[in-house]
């Protein structure tokens, strides 16, 4: 079966350093990813995608890598802000079957002042 | 804001009920997707409905069920409640096709099971 997993569940970091989240996941067949940020008490806020065809996309103060002979995904938060605290999740799609998507268990990120 | 929309926010029901749970999308998408979020979990795939047809299935019994309206916006439907069903329910709409189907989510509602 399909699984998207961390390989942290917690990670502190101080303001200003820059944050790495991991995430691996078992399904080669999945042709498109994207880290969302959840909020206590709030739905999942896309951040940034990646297609399988990428190796990398940057976007504000974020930047995703994708390693497809590995199955792995990153997230690369820099200069990272209290505002950033928030779980973290990598999400996939397969190619196979409807647009769904298939999430992990999350990454807490805890951004010390 | 995404302008995906839920209601209600909060809901409790006592075991064997029925809920209807609600999800307007965002402008100018044609697809709802449903997920369950049980407490510390990452969300899970309950079904996608585009078109009015449900477009896809996760693991979820019949009990759950679901409609989109001719305005793209959808209904949750779970019967027969069970303890376990507690969870935070997130819709999240989307433009079904190859490059423009990011999911964008709703606040989600959060139903609680006695």
């Amino acid at each position: 079966g399909e699984s998207v997993g961390l390989h942290l569940p917690t990670l502190s970091v101080q303001e200003g350093d820059n944050s790495i989240i991991n995430c691996a996941y078992s399904n080669s067949a999945s042709d498109y990813f994207i880290w969302y940020k959840q909020e206590s008490g709030k739905g999942p806020q896309f951040i940034i995608d990646i297609r399988s065809n990428m190796d990398k996309r940057q976007g504000q103060r974020v930047t995703v890598l994708l390693n497809k002979t590995v199955k792995h995904l990153s997230l690369q938060i820099a200069a990272t802000q209290p505002g950033d605290s928030a779980v973290y999740f990598c999400a996939e799609r397969s190619v196979v079957g409807a647009n769904n998507l298939f999430f992990g268990t999350g990454t807490r990120l805890t951004v010390i002042p | 804001e995404t302008g995906v929309t839920q209601s209600p926010t909060h809901l409790i029901k006592t075991r064997g009920q029925q809920v209807t749970l609600r999800c307007s999308s965002q402008s100018g998408h044609n697809t709802v997707s449903w997920y369950q979020q049980a407490l510390g979990q990452g969300p899970q795939f309950i079904f996608q409905y585009y078109r009015e047809e449900e477009n896809g299935r996760g693991n979820f019994p019949p009990r759950f069920s679901g409609l989109q309206f001719p305005n793209y916006s959808s209904e949750l439907n779970v019967n027969a409640l069970e303890l376990d069903d507690s969870a935070l329910y997130l819709c999240a709409s989307s433009l079904l096709g190859l490059d423009t189907d990011t999911q964008y989510f709703g606040p989600g509602t959060r139903l609680t099971v006695l």
